[in-house]
């Protein structure tokens, strides 16, 4: 079955550098990625979405990689503030065909010091 | 513009009762998602529906049943509560089966 593997160790980073988020899958490539952001107490939020034959995508000032042959997603969040500290989700399909069943990394926090 | 609604935030019961969760969504979408959430082992999805009128498991399902009791409604309830079942429960929708999530602000269970 698909796992997911985002790395479960804190980042922390100093305000102002660049955020880098690994997220790795273990079987087929997904038709899609998606991104959210989750703080403590409260429900995920979507970020992006990223479909296969896309390599990146920006939104504002984060980018996401998608890179097939890796079995690899990069999220980066560039001039990173403190208000960019929270737990990042990576989540993609759990089959390989369209069932909408998306399954979830257990998340990295980042920590983005003044 | 309420959004995903789930009730109750929170809950504790003893050992071998039941309860029900309720989430109610008011954007018209038509897949709904029950996840849970425990430390270090991220959101691991126990039910899913992919349209009113159909439900499927996901991950975790054991211990649980849903209803999709309408487009707008989706329930997850648990007959006879463990311990194991201690966790944070949320209750997320999309417009369409490969789209964003919306989720609720989850509800807090603990069995005693």
């Amino acid at each position: 079955s698909q796992k997911i593997e985002q790395n479960s160790e804190a980042l922390n980073i100093q305000e102002g550098k660049t955020a880098t988020l690994t997220c790795n899958y273990t079987n087929y490539s997904p038709a899609y990625l998606q991104w959210y952001r989750q703080d403590p107490g409260r429900g995920p939020v979507f970020l992006l979405l990223i479909r296969e034959n896309e390599k990146e995508k920006r939104k504002e000032r984060l980018k996401v990689t998608f890179d097939t042959t890796l079995k690899q997603s990069l999220f980066h969040i560039t001039a990173s503030q403190p208000a960019d500290s929270a737990t990042y989700l990576c989540a993609l399909e759990a089959g390989s065909s369209n069932t909408g069943k998306l399954i979830f990394g257990q998340g990295t926090t980042l920590q983005v010091k003044p | 513009n309420a959004g995903v609604t789930q009730t109750p935030k929170f809950q504790v019961l003893k050992t071998g009762q039941s309860m029900t969760l309720q989430c109610a969504q008011d954007m018209n979408h038509n897949s709904m998602y029950w996840y849970r959430q425990d430390p270090g082992m991220g959101l691991r999805l126990i039910y899913y529906s992919a349209s009113e009128g159909t439900t499927d498991k996901g991950e975790v399902p054991n211990g649980y049943n849903v209803s999709r009791l309408n487009k707008r409604e989706f329930s997850l309830r648990l007959e006879s509560a463990a311990p194991s079942q201690t966790s944070v429960y949320f209750c997320a929708s999309s417009e369409w089966s490969s789209g964003e999530l919306f989720f609720g602000e989850g509800s807090r269970l603990t069995v005693l």
